[in-house]
């Protein structure tokens, strides 16, 4: 049982770039969601999904896209990079609404945007 | 929307000193949980607390949702407790977090 996996670990794009973060979770978890952390600060929600076909936007959603096309995987597409997306970016499943019930999270990936 | 609020920002401990982290939040939750983001960035789950007491080992929590607040208890502290501890709020279909408060552990 692997829990939440996030790949890469460690990402550098130019700005205008376009890239996918990875998240898969082996846990069978309905619910997943994509934040991101800036320096000194908690975290905050970018997109979730509350099962495979649905998503929503989170408070930070501008500049990124998902989709869900599986139980297990929800990528997170940036379209084209800014300076301003450069964060550490963390996958998160839980077996219903994250409003409800406990939060499971990656390893995160770290993001810089030149 | 809903504030989340931890005191205090900043701890600084010597090893073997007990500490009481606290969490306020401004509105009605589901649920509420702690979290340990240790120095190379890893989010542990610590507890998952929408209301009462638990306890973990040296660590326990309290949730008074009533009252709308929560703390975090950390007795015998050691270096291995030194990272960025925060508690989030569920809302709906969304998990809130607060900035966290910074704990630095001395031997």
């Amino acid at each position: 049982n692997a829990g939440v996996t996030q790949t890469p670990k460690f990402q550098v794009l130019k700005t205008g770039q376009s890239m996918t973060l990875q998240c898969a979770q082996d846990m069978n978890h309905e619910y997943m969601s994509w934040y991101r952390q800036d320096p000194g600060m908690g975290l905050r929600l970018i997109h979730y999904s509350v099962g495979a076909g649905i998503t929503d936007q989170g408070e930070v959603p501008n500049g990124y896209n998902v989709s869900r096309s599986t139980t297990e995987d929800f990528p997170l597409r940036l379209l084209s990079a800014a300076p301003s997306q450069t964060s550490v970016y963390f996958c998160a499943s839980s077996y219903a609404g994250q409003g409800f019930y406990e939060q499971f999270f990656g390893p995160g990936t770290r993001l810089t945007v030149l | 929307g809903i504030q989340v609020e931890q005191s205090p920002p900043d701890l600084i401990l010597q090893e073997g000193a007990n500490s009481t982290l606290r969490c306020n939040f401004s509105d009605s939750v589901n649920n509420l949980q702690w979290f340990h983001q240790n120095p190379w960035g890893q989010l542990i789950n610590l507890f998952y607390i929408p209301s009462g007491t638990k306890q973990n080992g040296r660590l326990s929590a309290t949730t008074v949702a009533t009252e709308r607040y929560s703390l975090l208890y950390i007795s015998s502290s050691q270096t291995t407790d030194s990272g960025v501890y925060f508690c989030a709020v569920g809302v709906t279909d969304k998990l809130i977090f607060g900035t966290g408060t910074r704990l630095q552990v001395f031997p």
